[in-house]
């Protein structure tokens, strides 16, 4: 299968700080990723759709000027969580998606990033 | 809404057994559907996808597909403790990537 890679895997920051967290599609071009919040034994929350060469489309309920997106290659997206807060700890995941058998598309996941804001 | 349902479980089953996965979902012009596979504090693992009803197999998985009834299953033969996780049905329309998740199974293969 194809293989996305995620930076940092971990990250531990103070309130009022900024992450930036990267996504990578590493044997494949993806023209779509997808960014996730999964907090702890609670399911996978789509936060963004993210769209190489343009505007992110956000979930509803997402801020989208505290969790930028930007996609500007066909390998890789970046979510930067902006003036971080404890709540905003949890694991981000990201996906991409590549084409499969004719007309289907699947989504692949990076391995996440656990944010911890203390 | 799009809507995919699965049982949250936990599903037990003893080492050996086959476990048995179900998924059912709203949306009837869905065309792709997946199971991903999540252990705990990892992310979910892509390990099985079906276009078209009926049976799937690889390996010890196999999944079972049934448009009319908009259901699909996911069969894990000769159960190990190794498969325990938490299952997600995973399912798309046409020419889109999103996918809409079920919130997950929880499998326990007890040793």
């Amino acid at each position: 299968g194809a293989v996305v890679s995620q930076h940092p895997s971990r990250v531990i920051c103070k309130s009022g700080t900024s992450v930036k967290i990267e996504c990578r599609s590493l044997d494949f071009q993806a023209t779509t990723m997808f960014w996730y919040r999964q907090f702890p034994k609670k399911s996978l929350m789509l936060m963004a759709t993210s769209n190489e060469g343009s505007k992110a489309t956000y979930e509803q309920g997402v801020e989208k000027d505290k969790f930028l997106i930007n996609h500007a290659s066909l390998t890789l997206s970046t979510l930067t969580v902006t003036s971080a807060h404890p709540e905003d700890s949890s694991f981000y995941i990201c996906s991409a998606g590549t084409s499969g058998r004719a007309g289907s598309y699947e989504q692949y996941f990076g391995p996440g990033t656990r944010l911890t804001v203390t | 809404q799009k809507e995919v349902e699965q049982n949250s479980g936990p599903l037990s089953v003893p080492e050996g057994a086959i476990a048995s996965l179900n998924c059912t979902y709203s949306d009837r012009v869905s065309q792709s559907f997946f199971w991903y596979r999540q252990y705990s504090g990892k992310s979910p693992e892509l390990i099985m996808s079906i276009y078209s009803n009926g049976d799937k197999e690889d390996g010890r998985f196999t999944a079972q597909l049934n448009k009319a009834s908009q259901y699909v299953s996911l069969l894990i033969r000769d159960s190990q403790p190794s498969d325990s996780a938490t299952y997600l049905c995973a399912v798309n329309g046409a020419g889109s990537y999103q996918l809409t998740f079920g919130k997950g199974t929880k499998l326990s293969v007890i040793p």
